[in-house]
């Protein structure tokens, strides 16, 4: 089963920030918190990951709350593009080599 | 374009039958994973292949078998085929350049089963 819970869907204006929530409260010291996203019928694609440090990259930033129970991830300015499903999923450390659980994730709509 | 490719894109058959779908990783990743992704099971992991042998099993049916092959391509057989099958199945694979945190999927097999 999904260690996370995630809202089933959110609506966001185009250009504006995504702020998509996510509660793992019982995540243990040596877990990972990833993000991917499915744009419809597509194959998952990654988007960042984190420990407990916030995390940016190309295409978000990755909030991680200090008692690491939550985290939300942040698309700065949304697209009609960003339209998707997006999965939170926490991961063991050098657990690279092991299956992702995926839950229900979050269905994003970016309306224009 | 992730670098993974899985054949044929559509796959129409009828109840019994098998089938065979084929998954080519990213150049050097030596995990192959396959996952299903049907309306009401949403993304479940069925079966991981490293360098060759099994590495881990989800819920994977008896009837469905697969085998990753020294160039390292992957094959997931699905036999008897049931109307319930329907579904993506989608081959991911991961361990290479890019190192071992990112699984890159391919675009994924439509199977209808009639």
């Amino acid at each position: 089963d999904a260690k996370t819970t995630q809202p089933p869907s959110m609506d966001c204006a185009e250009g504006r920030a995504a702020n998509l929530p996510c509660n793992h409260s019982t995540i243990s010291g040596n877990e990972y918190v990833y993000w991917y996203r499915q744009i419809h019928s597509q194959g998952p694609q990654y988007i960042i990951h984190g420990l407990k440090n916030n995390e940016t990259n190309e295409m978000a930033s990755l909030i991680i709350t200090e008692d690491r129970k939550s985290s939300t991830l942040i698309l700065p300015h949304a697209t009609l593009r960003d339209t998707a499903v997006y999965y939170c999923i926490v991961r063991e450390l050098n657990s690279g080599n092991t299956p992702l659980v995926f839950g229900k994730g979050t269905r994003l709509s970016v309306i224009a | 374009d992730s670098g993974v490719t899985q054949t044929p894109k559509h796959l129409i058959t009828a109840t019994g039958q098998r089938v065979t779908l084929r998954c080519s990783p990213r150049s050097g990743d030596l995990s192959v994973y396959w996952y299903q992704q049907s309306l009401d099971q949403g993304l479940q992991f069925l079966i991981q292949y490293y360098n060759g042998e099994e590495r881990a099993k989800g819920n994977i049916l008896e009837r469905f078998s697969a085998q990753q092959f020294p160039d390292l391509h992957s094959e997931l057989n699905l036999s008897s085929l049931e109307l319930g099958d329907s579904a993506l199945y989608f081959c991911a694979s991961s361990g290479g350049l890019a190192g071992l945190n990112e699984q890159f999927f391919g675009p994924g097999t439509r199977l209808t089963v009639l």
